[in-house]
Order: structure tokens, then C-alpha cells, then sequence
């Protein structure tokens, strides 16, 4: 089955403890991007990456670190989290940037920072 | 920035009617626009994608995109109460790697 998972699905840490969530698709897909999304802001880009070690910014990069080592996997790394880095967290992948016959979207994860 | 702005709702149609969602965005360059359903609890789901200035029909859903304007929009007809939920319109600019979103608009369809 065609999917993107993400762990862990809830998480809730301390200011200043490192974390990372996993992202992992099993399609082969080249292009994958992290999301956050909060009440009355909506689905903002953290990251996106075109490709194996190929990683750009998105809107709201700032104290979040990525990395694409394989195909598959796109970690996000919280290396000091804060409160406001409390949200919903969604990886994507596509064939193509944002193609409109094959993506997918994780089922996200509820990060509490307190 | 590139904003993207939709009314936020809540918009309430009865069943069967036909409900109108409308987005706006700033990038003049944007090429290409997509909307997402998103149910209350889960992940968002692409429903359609449009970049040609006119209509695009799919099933019930109709996407309409107004460059001169700066206006994308999704039309549903025979609405039924699965389709509740929230539609987010997203901006891809020229690139297509970098997706903004607007704030969503969330649908009800009463019986």
C-alpha cells in the first residue's frame, strides 16, 4: 500500500530537548516537503526537498533542521524546541513537486512543547 | 510574501445545493493552483488542480482560475453532508516546490 508514515504521532517534550520525527514513503517519490499547521495561521512550508541531499526552505524554516540522506526518509529536527513550536506536523510526497496525480500527505503529528 | 486568502467560514449549504469556495492571491507569476479537503482530524487530500485561466470539472467539483483577477475558486454541486469539511487553497508561485496556502474555509452541507 502507497503511503507516507510519520512518528511518532503525538509527542509532548520540553523547551530544549532535542527531537525528530520521522517521515519514511514507500512510493520512490523524489520530492518531499514538512508542514506545520496552526489554528488561524493554516498549512505553512518548513521545508521542502527535490531530491536525495537537495533541501531548500520553505516559509517558516526557522528553528527546524532537515535532512535527505535516502530517498525514502525526510527527518524533521526540532534541535531546541520552544513553545511556539507547538502544532500539527504533516509530511508530503509527490513524484513531482506537488504533482496533481500522486501525492500524499502523512497522517501528521501533534507536537506539545511545554 | 505570496499570500493566499480565503474566507474562513464557516459556510453552510443545505444538501444538493451547490456550495462556492472562493480564494484570492497576490503572486501575479503564480502558474498553478490547488485545493485540498481536509476532514477534522486527518491530513489533507488533494481534490484538484488547476493552472489554464477557465473551468476544470471533475465529478461535482468545478475549479475555476482568473489570472486578470488573481482569482481561483471551487464549485460543488449536488452537495452532500461528506463533504463537510475544510477547503484550502494553495498557491504554487512558478516553481511548483513551494507550495502557500491560504487559512482554509470550512464547509458544512446540512441534511
Amino acid at each position: 500500500e502507497a503511503q507516507v508514515t510519520q512518528n511518532p504521532r503525538y509527542l509532548i517534550t520540553v523547551t530544549g530537548k532535542k527531537l525528530t520525527v520521522t517521515c519514511s514513503q514507500n512510493m520512490n517519490h523524489e520530492y518531499m516537503s514538512w508542514y506545520r499547521q496552526d489554528p488561524g495561521l493554516g498549512l505553512r512550508q518548513i521545508y521542502y526537498s527535490m531530491n536525495v541531499e537537495v533541501t531548500d526552505k520553505g516559509d517558516v524554516p526557522e528553528g527546524y533542521k532537515v535532512s535527505r540522506k535516502e530517498k525514502r526518509n525526510f527527518p524533521l529536527i526540532l534541535e531546541s524546541p520552544s513553545p511556539n513550536q507547538t502544532s500539527l506536523y504533516f509530511c508530503a510526497s509527490s513524484s513531482v513537486p506537488n504533482s496533481y496525480n500522486e501525492q500524499f500527505f502523512g497522517p501528521g503529528t501533534r507536537l506539545t512543547v511545554l | 510574501q505570496k499570500e493566499v486568502e480565503q474566507n474562513s467560514g464557516p459556510l453552510s449549504v443545505p444538501e444538493g445545493a451547490i456550495a462556492s469556495l472562493n480564494c484570492t492571491y497576490s503572486d501575479r507569476g503564480s502558474q498553478s493552483f490547488f485545493w485540498y479537503r481536509q476532514y477534522s482530524g486527518k491530513s489533507p487530500e488533494l481534490i484538484m488542480f488547476i493552472y489554464s485561466n477557465g473551468d476544470k470539472e471533475d465529478g461535482r467539483f468545478t475549479a475555476q482560475l482568473n489570472k486578470a483577477s488573481q482569482y481561483v475558486s471551487l464549485l460543488i454541486r449536488d452537495s452532500q453532508p461528506s463533504d463537510s469539511a475544510t477547503y484550502l487553497c494553495a498557491d504554487s508561485g512558478g516553481s511548483n516546490y513551494k507550495l502557500t496556502f491560504g487559512k482554509g474555509t470550512l464547509l458544512t452541507v446540512n441534511p
